[in-house]
């Protein structure tokens, strides 16, 4: 049974960059037809994608938040991370890291939720 | 890219029958079958209800179907059960390889 699961920091003073990992265990990230997504869910609010990385490398990223998001992946370790930069209360959110096969999220990590505050 | 279109509530009777619908563009809904819907709970994280438009992965209820018609996708349940009360999301695949989501349905079984 593939498991996900996330780790970082969960308090980031604004303007720093918040910084979580993924690991993924129970399969391969290397899986072919797979690629790995974050996303985050303020509190109270819905559900924003954030960006996906295949393990070729290649990335993707939602438009709004493009400037300021770095995804990577690590295959020796079968984890992927999300670095996202220079953030503000709004980037307050439960973030989730999930399997993805063209928007069918199938697999989800349990969410961890970072504040970002002084 | 903006976020799909889906109703902020419904709500049913156990026993019944609801649609949630799901309105995008030629870019993303109405262009590929690579629709998505999502049951979440309070607390817990999203689960995959059905996938491709149509299509339930092993273990969810066929009580949860979905179709499509131009640039709306809908979720219907049928049988309404008081445990089918959650937030419903949708999400699809998009023209620039992205990924976007509906803005959320409450789903209230009364």
């Amino acid at each position: 049974q593939l498991q996900l699961q996330e780790s970082g920091s969960g308090l980031v003073k604004p303007s720093q960059t918040l910084s979580l990992s993924c690991a993924v265990s129970g399969g391969s990230i290397s899986s072919d037809g797979y690629s790995w997504s974050w996303i985050r869910q303020p509190p109270g609010k819905g559900l924003e994608w954030i960006g996906y990385i295949y393990h070729s490398g290649s990335t993707y990223y939602n438009p709004s938040l493009k400037s300021r998001v770095t995804i990577s992946v690590d295959r020796s370790k079968d984890q992927f991370s999300l670095n996202l930069s220079s953030v503000t209360a709004a980037d307050t959110a439960v973030y989730y890291c999930a399997r993805d096969n063209y928007g069918a999220f199938d697999y989800w990590g349990q969410g961890t939720l970072v504040t970002v505050s002084s | 890219q903006s976020a799909l279109t889906q109703p902020a509530s419904v709500s049913g009777s156990p026993g019944q029958s609801i649609t949630i619908s799901c309105t995008g563009t030629n870019s993303d809904v109405g262009g590929y079958n690579y629709v998505s819907w999502y049951q979440q709970h309070p607390g817990k994280a999203p689960k995959l209800m059905i996938y491709e438009v149509s299509n339930r992965p092993s273990g969810v209820s066929n009580r949860f179907s979905g179709s499509k018609s131009g640039n709306t996708a809908s979720l219907t349940i049928s049988g309404l059960q008081a445990e089918d009360e959650a937030n419903y999301y949708c999400t699809s695949y998009t023209s620039s390889s992205t990924r976007v989501f509906g803005g959320g349905t409450k789903l209230t079984v009364l």
